[in-house]
């Protein structure tokens, strides 16, 4: 069975500094791998994937991701944090065609002035 | 285009009542998927749809939940006697295919049961 951890349900940067988000995974297979972000009242909405075709992912907002499987790793980055990135991040992974999403329980970021 | 559409956007039922959750995929999406969010908690899985059958409905919590879809187009996830514990953020999803195409989330359904 898929699982992923997050280390750290919440996570406080300031404004500039790096955003290192935690995402392990176990997974009996190559997965698929992914990072939402859901803003408050507000659905999912994907910053980055990661299918195999290369180990470093960008995603949007400036975000990305790096996979190491000798470390069952996926963790989010951001070299410089925005006040608009406080938000709730999850990490999530996927079997196969037409799998579900086993995700992470998610970690919140806060952003200080 | 337009995204995926939930609706009722809040809904708020006394112990017992059933409710009924509505999902739009969006228009050409072949899979769709719900999920339920509660409070403080990630996302828990609850069916998967293919078309207009569900190869996967491991996630379902009790036979009190039920859903169907009708063709490639609206789904409706039911409850039946809901229960306190049934209070949370129901969120549907839908793709153009499995593998590493990304699922596209509506707003979801915060159902709180009283």
């Amino acid at each position: 069975a898929q699982s992923v951890t997050q280390l750290g349900s919440h996570v406080s940067v300031s404004e500039g500094a790096l955003v290192l988000l935690r995402c392990n995974y176990s997974s009996s297979v190559p997965p698929y791998l992914f990072w939402y972000v859901q803003y408050p009242n507000q659905g999912l909405q994907l910053l980055l994937k990661y299918t195999s075709a290369a180990t470093l992912v960008k995603g949007i907002n400036g975000f990305e991701a790096e996979f190491k499987k000798s470390e069952t790793s996926f963790h989010l980055t951001k070299p410089s944090a925005h006040m608009s990135d406080a938000a709730e991040y999850f990490c999530a992974v996927k079997k196969s065609s037409g799998d579900k999403l086993t995700f992470g329980t998610g970690t919140r970021l806060a952003v200080r002035p | 285009g337009a995204g995926v559409s939930q609706s009722p956007s809040n809904k708020v039922t006394e112990k017992g009542k059933d409710v009924e959750l509505r999902c739009d995929p969006i228009s050409g999406h072949t899979a769709l998927y719900w999920y339920r969010q509660r409070l403080g908690q990630g996302l828990e899985f609850l069916i998967y749809f293919q078309g207009n059958s569900a190869p996967d409905k491991s996630g379902l919590p009790s036979d009190r939940f039920s859903a169907e879809r009708t063709g490639e187009s609206v789904s409706t996830l039911t409850i039946q006697r809901t229960q306190q514990e049934d209070s949370a953020v129901y969120l549907c999803a839908s793709s153009s295919g499995g593998g590493p195409h990304e699922q596209y989330f509506g707003p979801g359904t915060r159902l709180t049961v009283t």
